[in-house]
């Protein structure tokens, strides 16, 4: 089991609608959680980080958090094609050095 | 300007060759980290470091190696570069906090 897993994707959605992005870890102790959104070629920028159960939001962008099962989600609100992007999960551990172990991301394609 | 810098941005070698990437930050950050992405596979750690004096390997540090000249300067060397370390190269700096910030990356091609 990959301690980090995310779907692939393509995830294709219409321009105005939300996109739901999942992500499952296996380390029961993480602390912290991280939406990074990767444009081909370009770097990892962070979007989002969240720390306790249940929502966090930031403008079009919801992060959820459920612990107990192991899940963190990504939603985008009235999606725009400039959103299209992949999409990393990234965890930390439960103690000591902040070592984030990624996910393999999932492409969004927001179509016009 | 940038807050983590890379250089060179892109870099083609031949097999053999010796290679250094270099990352500078002005986030005033102690911990570096650099990072290899190949498709498919994700982001990988390679090296990280909590400050000058502390450096560790990651999972892949086979092959590498690095240096951290300064709480800003943190240099990724490959000493003899094989076909199968071409890859998109990431450094990224942190603070206390969990959250790294990335620079924009070198693009590495091993002939």
């Amino acid at each position: 089991q990959k301690e980090v897993e995310q779907n692939s994707g393509p995830l294709s959605v219409p321009e105005g609608a939300i996109a739901s992005l999942n992500c499952t870890y296996s380390d029961r102790g993480s602390q912290s959680f991280f939406w990074y959104r990767q444009y081909s070629g370009k770097s990892p920028e962070l979007i989002m980080s969240i720390y306790s159960n249940g929502d966090k939001e930031d403008g079009r962008f919801t992060a959820q958090l459920n612990k107990a099962s192991q899940y963190v989600s990504l939603l985008i609100r009235d999606s725009q094609p400039s959103d299209s992007a992949t999409y990393l999960c990234a965890v930390n551990g439960r103690t000591g050095f902040q070592k984030l172990v990624f996910g393999t991301g999932t492409r969004l394609l927001v179509s016009p | 300007d940038a807050d983590v810098t890379q250089t060179p941005r892109n870099r083609i070698t031949k097999t053999g060759k010796r290679i250094m990437l270099e990352c500078s930050q002005t986030k005033g950050h102690d911990r570096m980290y650099w990072y290899r992405q190949d498709p498919g596979l994700g982001l990988r750690l390679i090296y990280y470091s909590f400050d000058v004096k502390d450096i560790n390997k990651g999972e892949i540090s086979d092959g590498y190696s690095v240096s951290r000249q300064a709480q800003a300067k943190f240099s990724l060397s490959l000493e003899s570069a094989i076909p199968n370390q071409t890859a998109l190269y990431f450094c990224a700096t942190s603070d206390t906090d969990d959250t790294q910030y990335f620079g924009p990356g070198t693009r590495l091609t091993v002939l």
